[in-house]
């Protein structure tokens, strides 16, 4: 079965631009997760999506946006890019919406602003 | 104050030590804890998965939940330079939001064969 997989794997973009990145998750996957992870805060939750719907969102500003297709693939979305939104994102999919602990990430989206 | 702290390390071991990594949480509410490892240039992959306080062992990798102390540790047995990697604590909690996660800012081990 394969695995979640991300495009692009590398993009730069600079201040003021925006971007989509994208996510497809494992075949019957219905949750797909994001998170920004940066050498200095680490891995933190950006939202959640299940069937579709928003369903848990992270502490970051409405510049970020996701949303998810019938076929459970999930965007991401970053308006207005600032430096600080240089970073590794990653989407993680699971089946349902039991703990964290079922979910499984794929290799992520670097991004870089300058 | 972080929800999760872990320290960065690097840590830096002779092959066959045994390797101890840990996280401190503030947050009660968390239920379950989980232990992931990265390696370069890679998404996080599940090591280790332990609903509430106790011991899980798997292989040569025991997790371990104190909730009274607020602290979680991994254990790796017989340590193989293929273990060199990051390595992440994380916890969620069920909210009326729905699941809050929260990860440590990891631990990068190298294994020296």
């Amino acid at each position: 079965k394969a695995g979640v997989t991300q495009t692009p794997r590398y993009l730069i973009k600079t201040r003021g631009q925006q971007v989509t990145l994208s996510c497809s998750p494992i075949s019957g996957h219905r949750s797909v997760s994001w998170y920004q992870q940066t050498p200095g805060q680490g891995l933190q939750f950006l939202f959640e999506y299940f069937s579709e719907t928003q369903r848990n969102k992270g502490n970051f500003p409405g510049r970020f946006s996701g949303r998810q297709f019938s076929n459970s693939r999930s965007e991401m979305n970053v308006s207005t890019l600032e430096l600080g939104d240089s970073a590794l994102y990653l989407c993680a999919s699971s089946l349902g919406t039991v703990g964290l602990g079922t979910q499984y990430f794929g290799p992520g989206t670097r991004l870089l602003v300058l | 104050q972080k929800e999760v702290e872990q320290d960065p390390g690097p840590l830096s071991v002779p092959e066959g030590a045994i390797v101890s990594l840990n996280c401190t949480y503030s947050n009660s509410a968390f239920q379950y804890f989980m232990w992931y490892r990265q390696y370069s240039r890679k998404g996080p992959e599940l090591l280790m998965y332990t609903y509430s306080s106790g011991n899980k062992e798997d292989g040569r990798f025991t997790a371990q939940v104190d909730k009274s102390s607020k602290y979680i540790s991994l254990f790796i047995r017989d340590s193989q330079p293929s273990d060199s990697a990051t390595y992440l604590c994380a916890m969620s909690a069920v909210t009326n939001t729905g699941n809050q996660f929260y990860f440590g800012t990891g631990t990068s081990l190298t294994v020296i064969p």
